[in-house]
């Protein structure tokens, strides 16, 4: 069935260090994907979207390419900050049915 | 910056008690969504509604019981809960055409703990 795999947490970075956060998924039909971002004791927020093949969705210095030959969707930032700390979710949505992948979970130190 | 607000932010209640979340959408959206997060688990999916009609219930218990009264409203209603209903439990809107659904927007959740 359709699914979401990504890394599995937690990932200790230092600041300014580069980050992938990789996102696999398993869908029927052409996906819309995402990454979005939970702080604590928030809800999620879309942090960026694509939406066809060879697409880059970018914000706030993150990015990520739909790659459809390989089914993936990884997230990447050249030089963390510690405001970055958070859980970050890979999702999709297929037809109007959404997709979550179970969070990685990110500390950036100083 | 979101366009679904959630309201109250933190609940306390025992099991015997009855109590209601709200979420209200500011975005134009006609379907709403109720997500379940608890430590340690994925992200599960309750309720769907879409144009007000209840699309999708995944084998929520009753002492769970939604209700969207228009489009930009929805309710959770919580009655007798147990102490493992304790979670953050999060609403969502999206805009659906044909069958297609956009990007969902999300509230920033209700901090439930159940005594």
């Amino acid at each position: 069935g359709d699914s979401v795999t990504q890394m599995e947490g937690p990932v200790t970075l230092s600041e300014e260090a580069f980050l992938t956060i990789n996102c696999t998924y398993t869908a029927t039909g052409y996906p819309s994907l995402f990454w979005y971002v939970q702080y604590p004791g928030e809800g999620l927020q879309l942090l960026l979207k694509a939406t066809k093949a060879d697409d880059k969705g970018s914000n706030k210095g993150f990015e990520a390419t739909y790659r459809k030959e390989t089914t993936s969707f990884h997230l990447e930032k050249g030089s963390v900050q510690v405001s970055d700390s958070a859980v970050y979710f890979c999702a999709f949505v297929t037809g109007n049915q959404f997709y979550f992948g179970t969070g990685t979970s990110l500390t950036v130190i100083p | 910056e979101t366009g679904v607000t959630q309201t109250p932010r933190h609940l306390v209640m025992g099991m015997t008690n009855k109590k209601s979340l709200k979420c209200e959408q500011h975005l134009g959206h006609n379907a709403m969504y109720w997500y379940k997060q608890s430590a340690k688990k994925p992200l599960e999916l309750m309720f769907v509604y879409n144009f007000k009609e209840q699309t999708e219930n995944n084998s929520v218990p009753s002492r769970f019981s939604p209700e969207c009264p228009n489009s930009s409203h929805l309710f959770l209603h919580l009655h007798t809960l147990q102490p493992e209903d304790s979670a953050l439990y999060l609403c969502a809107s999206s805009q659906e055409d044909r069958g297609r659904a956009d990007t969902q927007y999300f509230g920033p959740g209700t901090r439930l703990t159940v005594l």
